[in-house]
Order: C-alpha cells, then sequence, then structure tokens
C-alpha cells in the first residue's frame, strides 16, 4: 500500500519560515510527480504545488507563488515544501499527494501549520 | 480559473437510500474530473477519475457520469461509512488542479 507521510508543520509567527516533507513508502518514489494541496480549518482542499518526476517541471498556485518553493530528493524518497513569509491565511493541513496519470490518486494524512502571532 | 460548483452544500439521507451529488464547472473540462471523500480527521480518498473511472478497491455502489461542464456522482444505496464530505477535482487546467466546495453527506 502507498505509504505518504508528511513532517514538519507547527506553531510560526507571521513572516517566518517551514520547511515540510513528506516520505514516500511502497512505490517507485521517482516515476511519479508529487503535489502539495493543504485545508484550512473546516474549509476545503486547494491545490498548491506540482513538481515533476524529475523535477524539471514545477508549478505554483498564485497565493504562494514567489514564497514557497518544492523540492524532491528522489535519492531519499522526500517530497518537500519550503514556506516563507507565512501569513494567517496560509494556516491548513498540508497533504502531500501522488500524482498518477495526471489525477491525484494517494494522499499523504497531512501535518497542521498554524501561522500565529 | 475554472470554478467548481458543488451542490446542494449539505444532503441529509438515511442509510440504503440513493444520492446523486452535482458538480458543475465553469467552463468545458471533458472528461477530467474526479470524485474524493474525506472523513473527519482523514485525508481524502480517490472514488472516481476521468469522469466515469472507479479507482481501486471502490465499491460499485459508487458511479460517475457527465462531461463538458456537468457531472453527477451517485451512491446506489447509503452505507453508514458513506457519510462524509464529498469534493470534486478538475484537471483540465492541470497541474493547476481546483477543488469544489464540497457536499456534506450527514445522516
Amino acid at each position: 500500500e502507498v505509504q505518504l507521510v508528511e513532517s514538519g508543520g507547527g506553531l510560526v509567527q507571521p513572516g517566518g519560515s517551514l520547511r515540510l516533507s513528506c516520505a514516500a513508502s511502497e512505490f517507485t518514489f521517482s516515476t511519479y510527480s508529487m503535489n502539495w494541496v493543504r485545508q484550512a480549518p473546516g474549509k476545503g482542499l486547494e491545490w498548491v504545488s506540482y513538481i515533476s518526476s524529475s523535477s524539471s517541471g514545477k508549478y505554483y498556485a498564485d497565493s504562494v507563488k514567489g514564497r514557497f518553493t518544492i523540492s524532491r530528493d528522489n535519492a531519499k524518497n522526500s517530497l518537500y515544501l519550503q514556506m516563507n513569509s507565512l501569513r494567517d491565511e496560509d494556516t491548513a493541513v498540508y497533504y502531500c499527494a501522488r500524482e498518477k496519470s495526471y489525477n491525484i490518486d494517494y494522499w499523504g494524512q497531512g501535518t497542521l501549520v498554524t501561522v500565529s502571532s | 480559473e475554472i470554478v467548481l460548483t458543488q451542490s446542494p452544500a449539505t444532503l441529509s439521507l438515511s442509510p440504503g437510500e440513493r444520492v446523486t451529488l452535482s458538480c458543475r464547472a465553469s467552463q468545458s473540462i471533458g472528461s477530467y474530473l474526479a470524485w474524493y471523500q474525506q472523513k473527519p480527521g482523514q485525508a481524502p480518498r480517490l472514488l472516481i477519475y476521468d469522469a466515469s473511472n472507479r479507482a481501486t478497491g471502490i465499491p460499485a455502489r459508487f458511479s460517475g457520469s457527465g462531461s463538458g461542464t456537468d457531472f453527477t456522482l451517485t451512491i446506489s444505496s447509503l452505507e453508514p461509512e458513506d457519510f462524509a464530505v464529498y469534493y470534486c477535482l478538475q484537471r483540465s487546467s492541470w497541474p493547476r488542479y481546483t477543488f469544489g466546495q464540497g457536499t456534506k453527506l450527514e445522516i
């Protein structure tokens, strides 16, 4: 069974930084594109960022462009999200999600990021 | 940006009933629509992809249909474990996915 385990969430002040990680297992990580999707408390889902299997393609939602950076280390089966200049509205559970044939098929359990002073 | 509008926001039903959830796109998205189920405190689970294809392990009581701008998810006979929030997702503007706002199915 595909396993995606996020970590790195926590409480951070506005303007601060945080780096999220996602450890993947039980599938060939290096052959799949990956995404980050977030969900604010009690709200719906919002796509955040995409990275291709080789890291050659990276895309961001307008709401995070210029502040967040997605990356991956295929040797370590890991996905990352560097979040800088955090704002209150970035408070959410962040999910890493696998993409297969242009569909998001598996999700991790998420890690909570709280931006508050 | 392609906007997905789900209706209704909340549905109150009983086990055994048949239910149809709606998702409407602001412009044509072909068949590039997926449905997810999310239970409290859990990650979303893929139910249907490309409008009508059931994902691996999804029971046959779940079915999807539609193309263009209008899509439906049908659960033929509700089981107690089906009460959850359902989201639609479009990939026509891949990789800039957008989600609907969700429909809550409650007992």
